[in-house]
Formats: structure tokens, C-alpha cells, sequence
């Protein structure tokens, strides 16, 4: 079974443009988490989508955005970046069940300057 | 606020040596506890906890949780070169994914030859 995909891998933007990063889950898996990480806060939770609803969000602004499709693919946004948005975002997914690991994406390297 | 705290940040022992991480929760609503090893990009998972006192093993590799004492720890033995990595250890609160998961920062574990 393939696992988590993401892309792009490596991205580079400058202050103030938006970005767009894509994740495609373990395929039955319905469920789609996004996270930040960075060295001083370690990872963060982003938000999580399951049927194409946002089910909860993590302490970020409201610049944070993301949105799941039909297929359980899901986007997340960044509008207005700032150079403290520069980390690694990864990506994770599970099935729909009650404790069920989490199983992470290779992660896109945003560098914003 | 919820918290996962980890111990050592950082561990430098020779291959052979056996090491023992550390990770201590606060959360409301805990379900399970996820420890994670990180190599270069995605954390690949290792072990999820549900129950205490229960010791999930895989190879060298072993944990076990303490609801009581609200900590787990993660033992190592015979530790290679291979096993270079940050350790991360992760709560989560709602067993649906709703909620995120919690990370500590990690341990950065170096084994020298």
C-alpha cells in the first residue's frame, strides 16, 4: 500500500506571496491531519479533516487554511507569508476508528524569504 | 494547557550502549500515547499505548506507559548507528483525530561507533 504523498517537497516563496501544499492519504484512509515544524517549537498541530469537514484547528491566525476533497486529498494554504512560516509541514493520516496511529508524509520544506 | 514533556532534549552514547528516553504527559481526555522516530523528513511510527503496565516490544525496541505516574518510556538496546534519530513522543486526546496529535520536542539521539 502506498503511503503518505506530498508535494511539493521543497518550496521556496517570499513575504506576503501564498502558498498551496497538497497531500494525498494512505488510500482508505479518511482522515487527514497537518502539522508545523519547526526547531524552536518542535511539531504543532495545523488542523484535521475527515469527509471533506475540518474537525478541529490548532492555535494558528486564520491565514492557516486548508480544505479536503472527495477523494480524502486534502490542500492546506497559507495566505500572506511571513518568514516565520519557513518549516517543514507534514502531512499525516488514519483511518476512520478510534485509535488508530497516525502515519506521516515525507513533509514539504517551505523556506520563505 | 495540555503539555508532553521529553527527556533527555539530546543523548550522545556508543553503539552497543543501551539508553532509555523519557516522556511525561499532561493532557485532559488522554486515549493513547505515540512515540515516533525521526530521520530525516516523515516520523515513521513506532509503538502506540493504551494501557498501562503492557510493554510493546519490537526487536530491540521497547515501551511501556504509566497512567498512573503519567509517563512512558522508550528503551533502546544494543543500540547501532541506525538508531540515530529524534525520538518524538505524542498524546492523543480525542482517539478520533479531531484534537491532533500533542508532541514533546523530542529527543535527539547520536550513537557514535
Amino acid at each position: 500500500k502506498a503511503g503518505v504523498t506530498q508535494t511539493p517537497r521543497y518550496l521556496i516563496k517570499t513575504r506576503g506571496q501564498q502558498v498551496t501544499l497538497s497531500c494525498s492519504p494512505i488510500s482508505g484512509h479518511r482522515s487527514v491531519s497537518w502539522y508545523q515544524q519547526t526547531p524552536g517549537q518542535g511539531l504543532q498541530f495545523l488542523f484535521e479533516y475527515f469527509s471533506e469537514t475540518q474537525r478541529n484547528k490548532g492555535n494558528f491566525p486564520g491565514r492557516f487554511s486548508g480544505r479536503q476533497f472527495s477523494n480524502s486529498r486534502s490542500e492546506m494554504n497559507v495566505s500572506t507569508l511571513e518568514l516565520g512560516d519557513s518549516a517543514l509541514y507534514l502531512c499525516a493520516s488514519r483511518p476512520l476508528s478510534l485509535s488508530y496511529e497516525q502515519y506521516f508524509g515525507p513533509g514539504t520544506r517551505l523556506t520563505v524569504t | 494547557e495540555d503539555k508532553v514533556v521529553q527527556s533527555p532534549l539530546s543523548l550522545v552514547v556508543h553503539e552497543g550502549d543501551t539508553v532509555t528516553l523519557n516522556c511525561s504527559y499532561e493532557v485532559t481526555n488522554f486515549r493513547s500515547l505515540l512515540w515516533y522516530k525521526q530521520e530525516k523528513k516523515a516520523p515513521t511510527f513506532l509503538f502506540m499505548l493504551t494501557s498501562s503496565g503492557i510493554e510493546k516490544k519490537s526487536g530491540r525496541l521497547s515501551s511501556i506507559l504509566d497512567k498512573k505516574e503519567l509517563f512512558s518510556i522508550l528503551n533502546i538496546t544494543a543500540t547501532q548507528t541506525g538508531d540515530s534519530a529524534i525520538y518524538l513522543c505524542a498524546v492523543d486526546r480525542s482517539g478520533g483525530g479531531a484534537d491532533g496529535l500533542t508532541f514533546g520536542k523530542g529527543t535527539h539521539l547520536i550513537i557514535q561507533p
